[in-house]
């Protein structure tokens, strides 16, 4: 199984600061990466497929880029609505596995 | 718009079965993949079973291969997972999600709410 491992597990961050978290993927897996996004008692919603493509209708302070088995996934000016846990997963192949999981918290 | 509707959670004893329901609307359902995706309290998420646009192809988790039992009832328009032989780490808010494709669950589009099974004695 390919294992995901996101750092940091937490981060504090204020609004309008730039975030990145990162995600490794234990063997090479091309730009066969997904990202999401889940909020306190609710499901995940999906922001970013292909490692770099954006969902229609996510935000455009949202970015991710990498290949190979370094990723990262980039919010430019983070907004309240932003606080949330967000989560690797891989496409490359079954199981599909996800990250930890990487909770942005209020400074 | 496309929605996901969970339901068929709750306490079962371990060793025990249950049956969870996922209706879905505002897609072909037939078109797309479906997957069960499940998260044990505080923890993350966790890829249980994903089945074709048509019903055919099947895969699963290996923590899960041989209990559980994932299957689409086209004329409902409703996913089904069957849970057997349940377990304590079976414990989990399980989602639906539907897959912008019709073989694969490599990517997930939209969810569901989820349904909370709780296996305690």
């Amino acid at each position: 199984d390919i294992e995901m491992t996101q750092s940091p597990l937490s981060l504090s961050a204020s609004v309008g600061d730039r975030v990145t978290i990162t995600c490794r993927a234990s063997q090479s897996i091309s730009n066969f990466v997904n990202w999401y996004q889940q909020k306190p008692g609710k499901a995940p919603n999906f922001l970013i497929y292909a490692a770099s493509s954006l969902e229609s209708g996510v935000p455009s302070r949202f970015s991710g880029s990498g290949s190979g088995t370094d990723f990262t996934l980039t919010i430019s000016s983070l907004q309240p609505e932003d606080f949330a846990t967000y989560y690797c997963q891989q496409s490359h192949s079954i199981p599909w596995t996800f990250g930890q999981g990487t909770k942005v918290e209020i400074k | 718009e496309v929605q996901l509707l969970e339901s068929g959670g709750g306490l079962v004893q371990p060793g025990g079965s249950l049956r969870l329901s996922c209706a879905a609307s505002g897609f072909t359902f037939t078109t797309y993949a479906m997957s069960w995706v499940r998260q044990a309290p505080g923890k993350g998420l966790e890829w249980v079973s994903t089945i074709s646009g048509g019903g055919t192809s099947t895969y699963y988790a290996d923590s899960v291969k041989g209990r559980f039992t994932i299957s689409r009832d086209i004329s409902k328009n409703t996913l089904y997972l069957q849970m057997n032989s349940l377990r304590a780490e079976d414990t989990a808010v399980y989602y639906c999600a539907k897959a912008p494709y019709y073989d694969s669950g490599k990517r997930l589009d939209y969810w569901g709410q989820g349904t909370l099974v709780t296996v305690s004695s």
